[in-house]
């Protein structure tokens, strides 16, 4: 079992320049979502989605977009990349089980932008 | 702004001490909290969890105390092992689809 899959490990990007952020899960997990994780702020939602075609905004949507057109995959889009988003990416996915909610992590993409 | 606030944002602690991480949130709707372990170079993995009708739970040597008028809850990790070196996160549950906020992390170095 792979679990949740992130793509590339590290990237390093122009200002400007657009990139996609690979996440696919074989776990049939409804919810997947994007974080960003930051020093001293903690993991910062940027997306969700909670079945295939169903997405919406976290706390940090700005300047990212996803789409859901599987349960396997859910995609992050940089469109136009700034270095304010310099961060280390983490796709997580989980049941959606209104007892426990288990969010299982990628192991994370690293991106720079210059 | 974050709903959850963890303290501290370090801890050194020696072998076979106790660790103790404290969280305090605002938003009376979080429904659970569970507490993810991440070391270098990994994505955060689920540690232990509770519910807000339970004021203690524990695994192994990883308790949760909860305090629900409070509105707070902290992670302590007994006889503290140098395998457990690694950032502790504390989050709470928004809603039943399995939005979480975190808290900004703490990171634990147990020396030998």
């Amino acid at each position: 079992n792979a679990g949740v899959t992130q793509t590339p490990k590290f990237q390093v990007l122009k200002t400007g320049q657009s990139m996609t952020l690979q996440c696919a899960q074989d776990m049939n997990h409804e919810y997947m979502s994007w974080y960003r994780q930051d020093p001293g702020m903690g993991l910062r939602l940027i997306h969700y989605s909670v079945g295939a075609g169903i997405t919406d905004q976290g706390e940090v949507p700005n300047g990212y977009n996803v789409s859901r057109s599987t349960t396997e995959d859910f995609p992050l889009r940089l469109l136009s990349a700034a270095p304010s988003q310099t961060s280390v990416y983490f796709c997580a996915s989980s049941r959606i089980n209104s007892g426990a909610n288990v969010l299982t992590f990628g192991a994370g993409s690293r991106l720079t932008v210059l | 702004q974050q709903q959850v606030k963890q303290s501290p944002q370090s801890l050194i602690v020696q072998k076979g001490g106790i660790s103790i991480i404290n969280c305090a949130y605002e938003n009376t709707a979080f429904d659970y909290f569970p507490w993810y372990q991440q070391f270098p170079g990994k994505g955060p993995a689920l540690l232990i969890a509770i519910r807000p009708d339970v004021s203690e739970k524990k695994e192994g040597r990883f308790t949760i105390s909860f305090n629900k008028s409070a509105k707070q809850f902290s992670l302590h990790i007994m006889d503290s092992q140098p395998g457990d070196s690694a950032t502790y996160f504390c989050a709470a549950r928004a809603d039943s689809w399995g939005k979480f906020q975190f808290g900004a992390g703490t990171q634990v170095v147990v020396t030998p």
